[in-house]
């Protein structure tokens, strides 16, 4: 598609309950982010791709969470044993690395929107 | 430790004058900083960016200053629009690492 699509749009699950959250990154992007937007707070970086792999894992908040991509394209970032903390907006971002404007520039999704219960 | 700093949490400008949103830095080997702009239920969208060898850049409306002596950056929305009214992200990074961003300023335009 033309931009970077996640899903669920919304989801809210009761404590102890694990989720799956879904980034279809624009076509030919090399490079995929996730980030988290909690309530009143910035984006914090959570995970970054270089094709199938995640050079940088650093922003996971704790071994509940883990995340995927296969064929350099579509990730899945799971979260067992959702506690309260976890409500936050989930943002995917992909870009392609310098692709000739200098800057590396994500364009982002419009989010996953986590409730915790 | 927060890398990237936006002071102010909300600015107010009448439609027509000029918004200018702040943002500082700590880390110097920053080389690309980049404004975004996020509505309500919506992903950020990229706005400007300027290379840390530049100390401006102008895109129509938008402007972004770097000085890096202070390590501060500027942008200013000239003239400010209703549709300007959004919250407005500060981020940076540099080689091939992640964008840190800011934690935001929420720009009101009054009409």
């Amino acid at each position: 598609g033309a931009g970077v699509s996640q899903s669920p749009s919304n989801k809210v699950t009761e404590k102890g309950k694990d989720v799956e959250l879904r980034c279809d990154p624009i076509s030919g992007h090399t490079a995929l982010y996730w980030y988290r937007q909690s309530l009143g707070q910035g984006l914090e970086f959570l995970i970054y791709f270089q094709g199938n792999s995640a050079p940088d894992k650093s922003g996971l908040p704790s071994d509940r969470f883990s995340a995927e991509r296969t064929g350099g394209s579509v990730s899945t970032l799971t979260i067992q044993r959702t506690q309260q903390e976890d409500s936050a907006v989930y943002l995917c971002a992909s870009s392609d690395l310098y692709g000739g404007s200098g800057a590396n520039v994500l364009t982002f999704g419009a989010g996953s929107r986590l409730t915790v219960l | 430790d927060q890398q990237v700093k936006q002071n102010s949490p909300s600015l107010s400008v009448q439609e027509g004058r000029i918004s200018i949103l702040n943002c500082d830095y700590t880390n110097s080997m920053f080389d690309y900083f980049l404004w975004y702009k996020k509505y309500p239920a919506e992903g950020p969208t990229f706005l400007i960016s300027i290379s840390s060898i530049k100390d401006k850049n102008e895109d129509g409306r938008f402007t972004v200053f770097l000085n890096k002596s202070a390590k501060h950056l500027s942008l200013h929305i000239v003239p400010s629009q209703p549709g300007d009214s959004a919250v407005y992200f500060c981020a940076a990074y540099f080689g091939n690492e992640k964008l840190t961003f800011g934690t935001g300023t929420r720009l009101t335009i009054i009409p």
